[in-house]
């Protein structure tokens, strides 16, 4: 099955600077990538999402990339701002009704 | 705030009793997923469900635990027999139902199993 790699256990940023996080995927056949927000306590809050037919989606200060060839997907956070601290998850799915294969996601810390 | 309405926030277990969640999916959304995250934030698919019918599960949802979404009423997750391996957050989630399958979580319910 789909397995889904966060390569950042931990960020830590100042505010203002970007945020990098990145994952990849190993079912060539995933073609929606969902980005949640976990803050402490609380549930997933889904953020962003991108779709197979497109490599670049943006949503005011996120942007999400996908490499399609390196099985590759990334989300990035301009203009950080404290309260963008969280744990964030990105998952793979092959769409319609699929299970979503979550990554074990990355602690975003941003100082102020 | 969360439009899918999880009960109870939390619950506490013996070894060997029943565990039972509820999940209400936000009106409209025809689709429910049930994960289970453990205490190193990894995510478990257990079962999902397009309005009655079980779209997937795992081998363990199909062994000890039983789900249900009935027309008109709350879907729920039970857990026949608890383990201490089952102490998680149970989250559902609901969904349009479209192409994307957008997962919208309610708060989760804490099983503590002692």
């Amino acid at each position: 099955g789909e397995k889904v790699e966060q390569h950042e256990s931990t960020l830590s940023v100042r505010e203002g600077d970007s945020a990098v996080i990145n994952c990849t995927y190993t079912d060539t056949a995933s073609s929606y990538f969902p980005w949640y927000k976990q803050e402490a306590g609380k549930s997933l809050h889904f953020v962003i999402d991108i779709r197979s037919n497109v490599d670049r989606k943006q949503s005011q200060r996120l942007i999400v990339l996908l490499d399609k060839k390196a099985k590759r997907f990334s989300l990035h956070i301009t203009a950080t701002q404290p309260e963008d601290s969280a744990i964030y998850f990105c998952a793979a799915s092959r769409g319609s009704n699929n299970r979503i294969f979550f990554g074990d996601g990355t602690q975003l810390v941003v100082k102020p | 705030n969360s439009k899918v309405i999880q009960t109870p926030r939390y619950l506490v277990k013996g070894q060997g009793q029943k565990a039972k969640m509820r999940c209400i999916p936000e009106k409209g959304h025809p689709v429910v997923f049930w994960y289970q995250q453990n205490k190193n934030n990894e995510f478990k698919f257990l079962i999902n469900f397009q309005n009655q019918e079980v779209l997937q599960q795992i081998d363990m949802t199909e062994k000890r635990f039983s789900a249900e979404c009935p027309s008109n009423s709350p879907c729920s997750l039970e857990i026949q027999s608890s383990e201490a391996g089952d102490s998680a957050l149970y989250l559902c989630a609901s969904s349009p139902g479209h192409s994307g399958n957008t997962l919208y979580f309610g708060e989760g319910s804490r099983l503590i199993v002692v």
